[in-house]
């Protein structure tokens, strides 16, 4: 596609339920990474996948959260048992594999209620 | 570990003044590139510059100048005669290559909010 796209927009969720969060990058970026933003706060590195690869996985905060990535496109971020800390808006990022520079999509919005 | 530093948290000009915004990393990896992203109150982040470590070059893109400076770690951002529109969050950003020039993480700063006022 023309950008990277995120799906829900917003999501609110009650607290424990599980959460699916959707990346669709650009088309031909073998690249994708995940990032949360807390409100007023920087961007928290969560995970990368190359191709459907994740070389790097380190940022996951807990066991509850985890990424797949298939096809070498889309990509999942799942929240198991949602906690109200978890809220936070989460970018998702694709570049092209040769440099490094992102193109963001717009976000999801989480709250945790 | 890779780090970034944007020790200005807030900035407040009026338009049409200069202004810079810091940006001072901490790396033990010789090959690394350095970002400035600008997330305007829309939200959604935009990608402003690359660097590579080994090019030291300092760059202009209108308005826009980045001054990269190895021997203080600093890679700082200019904008020139400020506008309302330059209103917005600025990120700096650090990813080390790790010998692999192909994808890898990027460590962001905290931000600093720019507001111009007319």
């Amino acid at each position: 596609g023309a950008g990277v796209s995120q799906s829900p927009s917003n999501k609110v969720t009650e607290k424990g339920k599980d959460v699916e969060l959707r990346c669709d990058p650009i088309s031909g970026h073998t690249a994708l990474y995940w990032y949360r933003q807390s409100l007023g706060q920087g961007l928290e590195f969560l995970i990368y996948f190359q191709g459907n690869s994740a070389p790097d996985k380190s940022g996951l905060p807990s066991d509850r959260f985890s990424a797949e990535r298939t096809g070498g496109s889309v990509s999942t971020l799942t929240i198991q048992r949602t906690q109200q800390e978890d809220s936070a808006v989460y970018l998702c990022a694709s570049s092209d594999g040769r440099h490094r520079d992102y193109t963001f999509g717009s976000g999801t919005r989480l709250t945790v209620v | 570990a890779q780090k970034v530093t944007q020790a200005q948290t807030e900035i407040s000009v009026v338009e049409k003044e200069d202004v810079t915004l810091d940006c001072v990393y901490e790396t033990r990896d010789t090959t690394y590139y350095l970002f400035w992203y600008k997330q305007p109150p829309s939200g959604e982040l935009v990608f402003l510059i690359r660097r590579n470590s080994f090019d030291e070059q300092n760059e202009i893109s209108g308005r826009y100048s980045w001054n990269f400076q190895k021997s203080t770690s600093s890679f700082n951002f200019t904008i020139t005669a400020s506008q309302v529109v330059d209103s917005a969050v600025y990120f700096c950003a650090l990813s080390e290559t790790g010998g692999n020039t192909n994808a890898g993480k990027s460590t962001f700063g905290d931000g600093t909010t720019l507001t111009v006022k007319p």
